[in-house]
């Protein structure tokens, strides 16, 4: 079975712009969780996605936006990026009925200048 | 608050045992983790434990949970080189995230 996939795994952009980063779950699974990464914070939790609805949301502001596609694929956007945006982006699928086990992707490193 | 506190380094030589140590806030976390990042990569789920447990085992890896002092504990048995990673402690949170340590980089020497 083909593990979580992240797209791009590297990106690079100016403060002020707007990103999109897309995540494809295991096959079957139908809920994905978006983390950020960072050497001050760590691991944060951004937003749970189950179904196409959001189940859980983490204290981001509401520049950091997701969905969920028919497919399970999801996506998040984060608007007028700032500096300390600068991230690794992971997102991770579980399959529902076994919720609690969460399989992560390679994760997106996102650098804002 | 949840809150998940480990240390951040840990060295040991080839061949010994590893044991990485955690400890939690949360006590109606139903499961804890452990989970493995190497260099430019993701996470990956290593092993869990059902909070009813004190102890499981898979192969090199032994998980020992002590409930009464939120105390969580990762051993590895016959350390090798390529268990050079950070290991990040998690357990669930009341919105059934995962609330994250900040990692134990385990150190492994020839």
């Amino acid at each position: 079975k083909a593990g979580v996939t992240q797209t791009p795994r590297y990106l690079i952009k100016t403060r002020g712009q707007q990103v999109t980063l897309s995540c494809s779950p295991i096959s079957g699974h139908r809920s994905v969780s978006w983390y950020q990464q960072t050497p001050g914070q760590g691991l944060q939790f951004l937003f749970e996605y189950f179904s196409e609805t959001q189940r859980n949301k983490g204290n981001f502001p509401g520049r950091f936006s997701g969905r969920q596609f028919s497919n399970s694929r999801s996506e998040m956007n984060v608007s007028t990026l700032e500096l300390g945006d600068s991230a690794l982006y992971l997102c991770a699928s579980s399959s529902g009925q076994v919720r609690h086990e969460q399989y992560f992707g390679p994760g997106t490193r996102l650098t804002v200048t | 608050g949840e809150d998940v506190e480990q240390s951040l380094f840990l060295s040991v030589r080839e061949g010994d045992s590893s044991v990485i140590n955690c400890t939690y806030t949360d006590s109606s976390s139903t499961y804890l983790y452990w989970y493995k990042q190497e260099p430019g990569a993701g996470l990956q789920l290593l092993t869990y434990i059902f909070s009813n447990m004190d102890m499981k085992q898979d192969q090199r890896l032994t998980v020992l949970l002590n409930k009464k002092d939120k105390h969580l504990s990762l051993r590895i048995a016959d350390t090798q080189t390529g268990d050079s990673a950070i290991y990040f402690c998690a357990e669930t949170g009341s919105q059934g995230n995962l609330i994250f340590g900040k990692g134990t980089k385990l150190s492994v020497k020839p």
